[in-house]
């Protein structure tokens, strides 16, 4: 199956919101609410900061939120920081127990 | 706290056959969840590889899933990757990764290792 389609890079200001988008298809992101995300700063490995479209892990700021239109996933960060400037990617079920990851977006905070 | 580690050969060469292991810690394999590999190329974004259950049941991404046998070793809180038929477009991070069950999320992460393919 084809990675979802996110931008490659986005950039913005301490204190603005920005969303980064997750195309996929019916078979995968369109398909299932079973969209996580995940944050990977240089060098490090990746963390969950969503799970199931909307769901935040214990300890994940609430300045993250997830939501789903059709075959499009969205991740929402709020009242960006300079500690938010990182890859992001998505990741959705893809039927037959498979799953896939997005292209990967970075994020850079200016 | 779970915690997982992955371990194996940093260098190998086209052709051979690739095997990782993970060491898990701060929980069992035998528990309910699937336990994941998914490597990231140089410079590149997350491919999830396969992922296995406790019970044997196995799931792989189709782009590998005729050189990739993924196994858990219940009695060493382990599970391990095997990669056949290497080239250099192996060369990656492997990370080891605990997957909730059925959801299809990975919540714990090992720290990753860096497998170079070369002769």
């Amino acid at each position: 199956q084809s990675a979802p389609t996110q931008p490659a890079s986005l950039s913005a200001s301490p204190g603005q919101s920005i969303t980064i988008s997750c195309t996929g298809t019916n078979s995968d992101v369109g398909n299932y609410d079973l969209v996580s995300w995940y944050q990977q700063h240089p060098g490090r490995a990746p963390q969950l900061i969503i799970y199931e479209v909307n769901k935040r892990p214990s300890g994940i700021s609430g300045r993250f939120s997830g939501s789903r239109s059709g075959n499009t996933a969205s991740l929402t960060i709020s009242g960006l920081q300079a500690e938010d400037e990182a890859d992001y990617y998505c990741c959705s079920c893809a039927g037959r127990s498979t799953l896939v990851f997005g292209e990967g977006t970075r994020l850079t905070v200016l | 706290q779970v915690q997982l580690q992955e371990s194996g050969p940093g260098l190998m060469k086209p052709s051979e056959t690739l095997s990782l292991t993970c060491t898990v810690s701060g929980f069992s394999v035998r528990s309910h969840y699937f336990w994941g590999w998914i490597r990231q190329p140089p410079g590149k974004g997350l491919q999830w590889i396969g992922s296995v259950y406790p019970g044997g049941t196995t799931h792989y991404d189709e782009s590998v899933e005729s050189r990739a046998i993924v196994s858990a070793d219940t009695a060493n809180n382990q599970f391990s990757l095997r990669l056949t038929s290497l080239t250099a477009a192996d060369t990656a991070v492997y990370y080891c990764a605990r997957q909730v069950t059925n959801l299809y999320y990975f919540d714990a992460w090992g720290q990753g290792t860096l497998v170079t393919v070369s002769s």
